[in-house]
């Protein structure tokens, strides 16, 4: 695709359901990442991916937060027993090289997550 | 690790001023900065970058600047323009990837 594609664009759902967002990266960018966007904040880690590496999972929040990426493609981040304070905008950013050495980070436009 | 501080928090200047962005970072070893434009609703896009083997980078209206003495850089916009209203976001390394300044709200007055 020509960018990064995000599904859904906006969910609500109760509190305690379970929640799956997906994130599709431009085709042949290795490196994915999870941000987490509160309403007026900045950009919170979650979890990066590289390859077949190991994820760092350093910045889910807690336990209810997984996410997994087969080899360079499809991302889910899955949110279990949703609370209140899991509302916020996901957003996932991929690139051709790692972030962290020049390689320029494409978003998708997230996915507005709305806890009731 | 490394840690990015961003001021100011917002920045209101009136059209056709100059709007400056500063952030300062911890990681002397850095060498790559970015920095992202946020419009209202919108998801982050790259705008400019600067490597650390250069002072200055300009596109236009924007420009870079990067004091590695001092370990900081800034982003300077001139004559803004309605459309430059945003958040503004820095970055600086830290391994593999990039840790986030807490953001600017330029709100262009009319």
């Amino acid at each position: 695709g020509a960018g990064v594609s995000q599904s859904p664009s906006n969910k609500v759902t109760e509190k305690g359901k379970d929640v799956e967002l997906r994130c599709d990266p431009i085709s042949g960018h290795t490196a994915l990442y999870w941000y987490r966007q509160r309403l007026g904040q900045g950009l919170e880690f979650l979890i990066y991916f590289q390859g077949n590496s190991a994820p760092d999972k350093s910045g889910l929040p807690s336990d209810r937060f997984s996410a997994e990426r087969t080899g360079e493609s499809v991302s889910t981040l899955t949110i279990q027993r949703t609370q209140q304070e899991d509302s916020a905008v996901y957003l996932c950013a991929s690139s051709l090289a790692l972030s962290g050495v020049g390689g320029e980070a494409f978003f998708g436009q997230g996915t507005r997550l709305t806890v009731v | 690790g490394e840690n990015v501080e961003q001021h100011p928090s917002t920045l209101s200047v009136q059209e056709g001023d100059s709007a400056v962005i500063k952030c300062t970072y911890s990681d002397s070893a850095s060498n790559y900065f970015p920095w992202y434009k946020q419009e209202l609703g919108k998801r982050p896009q790259l705008i400019i970058d600067i490597r650390s083997n250069v002072g200055e980078k300009k596109d236009q209206r924007i420009a870079v600047t990067l004091n590695k003495t001092a370990k900081h850089f800034s982003l300077h916009i001139t004559e803004t323009q309605p459309e430059d209203s945003a958040v503004y976001f820095c970055a600086a390394p830290s391994n593999y990837q990039l840790i986030w300044g807490a953001g600017t709200k330029l709100i262009i007055k009319p």
